[in-house]
């Protein structure tokens, strides 16, 4: 069974500063590998994905992850913060399982504060 | 820009009622799911719908809970026997043709609290 580690539930950044946010994921066959984004209130938005290819993949709002097979990490990285980027951020594995199954499995999220 | 819809947003129910949490995926979309997330805590898978039957589901997904799409359009969550536990957002989800290299779309979640 696959499982997603979030290091640090609640990660503090100044407007304009570098965002990391980590993600290690555990799996005994290639994963494929999630960044969701959720807004107060609202659902799940999906930032961006590696299936296969290229391993530094580019989402949107500005945000990249890169997936490294040695480190088992998928961190979630943005060169510059603003304002608008606080929200909760989750990280999430699946593997293929059978027709039509898609089960995600999350971290338990990082809550990103951006500070004026 | 086509969207997950859950209804209610909101649902307030007490210890032992039915509940029916009600979504309406994006129309072409062929895989469905539903996830749960108890305050606090990680999103939870509970259960993947496809082909009008249920292909995977986890230990949360008891015999208190059961999922239908009824005319094709809706696909619904019923809880059976609501448990203070229960309460939790959960999340509806669908998903193209693309098996796992489809992104699942995910709706905005009903909060349900049991009392």
């Amino acid at each position: 069974a696959q499982s997603v580690t979030q290091l640090g539930s609640h990660v503090s950044v100044s407007e304009g500063a570098l965002v990391l946010l980590r993600c290690n994921y555990s799996s005994s066959v290639p994963p494929y590998l999630f960044w969701y984004v959720q807004y107060p209130n609202q659902g799940l938005q999906l930032l961006l994905k590696y299936t296969t290819g290229a391993t530094l993949v580019k989402g949107i709002n500005g945000f990249e992850a890169e997936f490294k097979k040695s480190e088992t990490s998928f961190h979630l990285t943005k060169p510059s913060a603003h304002m608008s980027d606080a929200a909760e951020y989750f990280c999430a594995v699946t593997v293929y399982s059978g027709a039509g199954s898609y089960q995600l499995t999350f971290g338990k999220g990082t809550k990103l504060s951006v500070i004026p | 820009e086509p969207e997950v819809t859950q209804t209610p947003s909101h649902q307030v129910t007490q210890m032992g009622q039915e509940v029916i949490l009600r979504c309406v995926p994006i129309s072409n979309h062929l895989y469905f799911y539903w996830y749960r997330q108890i305050l606090g805590q990680k999103v939870e898978f509970l259960v993947s719908f496809y082909n009008n039957e249920i292909s995977e589901k986890s230990e949360i997904f008891d015999d208190q809970f059961s999922v239908e799409r009824p005319d094709g359009s809706n696909f619904t969550l019923k809880i059976r026997s609501t448990k203070l536990e229960d309460s939790a957002m959960y999340f509806c989800a669908s998903g193209g043709q693309g098996g796992m290299n489809t992104e699942a779309f995910f709706g905005q979640g009903t909060r349900l609290t049991v009392v």
